[in-house]
């Protein structure tokens, strides 16, 4: 069965630093999502991605974040200031068009801001 | 806009017993929803859909849901529970146009622990 592969499965980084977070989504897939789940807390969505360029993003997405996707089949997320509160599990999800179709979430990247 | 409310964010029953666990939705328009599960230190698995067809919905694990649009209910239930069946589960309403863009919008999720 299709997956989507998340990399690395744990980072640990100090504050202030830049992360990127690696994803390969399903490829016959055209719809990308980043979402958080902070400890204990439900998911949240962060973003998502059609046809190369941002579709949605959460109050959460600020100019801190961004996503690309640079080649045909990886796509990432970057936090460019690490902060404590980023500290979560970080997940990346695909999906085809119909708006019926579940996503299919990678196994995540846990992030530790330290 | 979308959201999710799911009542009870732990849930317990004993091995063997029927396990449901609740979610309401809200949405303006026809809404897509789904059921998560995530285990320990693991990603989230689609466990079934809703998607307009048929409002009874079975999943994998012996699990399903019921849609009913009266009451803006989507609960999973699972005659029989196991010991694997312990996790957490998270209710996700999509909500194609709408102003709900294509996001899923997760509930705060039901920790079920099955008991011996």
């Amino acid at each position: 069965e299709p997956e989507v592969t998340q990399t690395p499965s744990h980072q640990v980084t100090q504050m202030g630093q830049e992360v990127i977070l690696r994803c390969v989504p399903i490829s016959n897939h055209l719809y990308f999502y980043w979402y958080r789940q902070i400890l204990g807390q439900k998911v949240e969505f962060l973003v998502s991605f059609y046809n190369n360029e941002i579709s949605e993003k959460s109050e959460i997405f600020d100019d801190q974040f961004s996503v690309e996707r640079p080649d045909g089949s990886n796509f990432t997320l970057k936090i460019r200031s690490t902060k404590l509160e980023d500290s979560a599990m970080y997940f990346c999800a695909s999906s085809e068009a119909q708006a019926g179709e579940g996503y299919t979430f990678g196994s995540g990247t846990r992030l530790t801001v330290v | 806009a979308q959201s999710v409310t799911q009542l009870g964010s732990h849930v317990s029953v004993s091995e063997g017993a029927l396990v449901l666990l609740r979610c309401n939705y809200s949405s303006s328009v026809p809404p897509y929803l789904f059921w998560y599960v995530q285990y320990p230190n693991q990603g989230l698995q689609l466990l079934l859909k809703y998607t307009s067809a048929a409002t009874l919905v079975k999943g994998i694990n012996g699990f399903e849901a019921e849609f009913k649009k009266s009451e803006t209910s989507f609960h999973l239930t699972k005659p029989s529970a196991h010991m694997s069946d312990a996790a957490e589960y998270f209710c996700a309403v999509r909500a194609w146009g709408g102003g709900g863009g294509n996001k899923l919008t997760f509930g705060t999720g039901t920790q079920l622990k099955v008991e011996l």
